[in-house]
């Protein structure tokens, strides 16, 4: 498709499952964001990929998340032991460059509830 | 640090009049500003961006805003608001240092116009 494709839209999980959000990133885009937004807030950053190198995870709240992009396309964000607060819109965001200067183009998020 | 502050939770509009929606930053260096749009159950759309150059920067859907260094400004204008303007709006600067990639949001403002 054109662009960023995110799924599952909807996720519920019981506390202390793992789960697993997909992100399929706009074709050649080099870069890939993950964002995790609060109810009423606005999106915070979690980690960033340049092709397949994870450049930048300082946003990870957790080592409970995990996320990867083995083949520099599609990207998953991995959550082990889920917890309530972890309750979230999880936006993923794909960008043609490294430095900052394009705009970064967004999928329609996961909503994860934990219950 | 870099931050970015919308001050207004909500902004109200009759339709057809000029709508403004406030944004401050709070960056070291030149910043990269961005707007962006949210519409219910959906991602972040691009609006516009500032990078280097005129003030005055034209965007999407007849948007534009206008970068104010001294004031450290960055707000959203549009001449004639339309009803289907209605949706939240966050403004976004790019981090600095890092992956240098990242975006640092707003809270956001909820724009209504009414008929």
């Amino acid at each position: 498709g054109a662009g960023v494709s995110q799924s599952p839209r909807y996720k519920v999980a019981k506390r202390g499952q793992d789960v697993a959000l997909r992100c399929d990133p706009i074709s050649g885009h080099v870069s890939l964001f993950w964002y995790q937004q609060a109810l009423g807030q606005g999106p915070e950053f979690l980690t960033y990929f340049q092709n397949e190198a994870q450049l930048d995870k300082s946003g990870l709240p957790s080592d409970r998340f995990f996320a990867e992009r083995p083949e520099g396309s599609v990207s998953t964000l991995k959550i082990q032991r889920t917890q309530q607060e972890d309750s979230a819109v999880y936006l993923c965001a794909s960008s043609s460059s490294g430095i900052g200067n394009q705009p970064q183009h967004f999928g329609d998020g996961t909503r994860l509830s934990i219950l | 640090a870099q931050s970015v502050a919308q001050p207004e939770d909500q902004v109200n509009v009759a339709e057809g009049n000029p709508l403004t929606v406030k944004c401050t930053y709070s960056v070291s260096g030149n910043p990269y500003l961005f707007w962006y749009v949210q519409y219910p159950n959906r991602g972040l759309q691009f609006l516009l961006k500032y990078i280097t150059g005129d003030n005055l920067v034209k965007g999407s859907y007849g948007f534009e805003a206008e970068f104010n260094k001294s004031q450290t400004s960055f707000h959203l204008k549009k001449p004639s608001a339309l009803v289907s303007d209605s949706a939240l709006y966050f403004c976004a600067v790019r981090a600095l240092g890092g992956s240098q990639g990242n975006l640092i949001f707003g809270k956001g403002t909820k724009l209504s116009v009414k008929p």
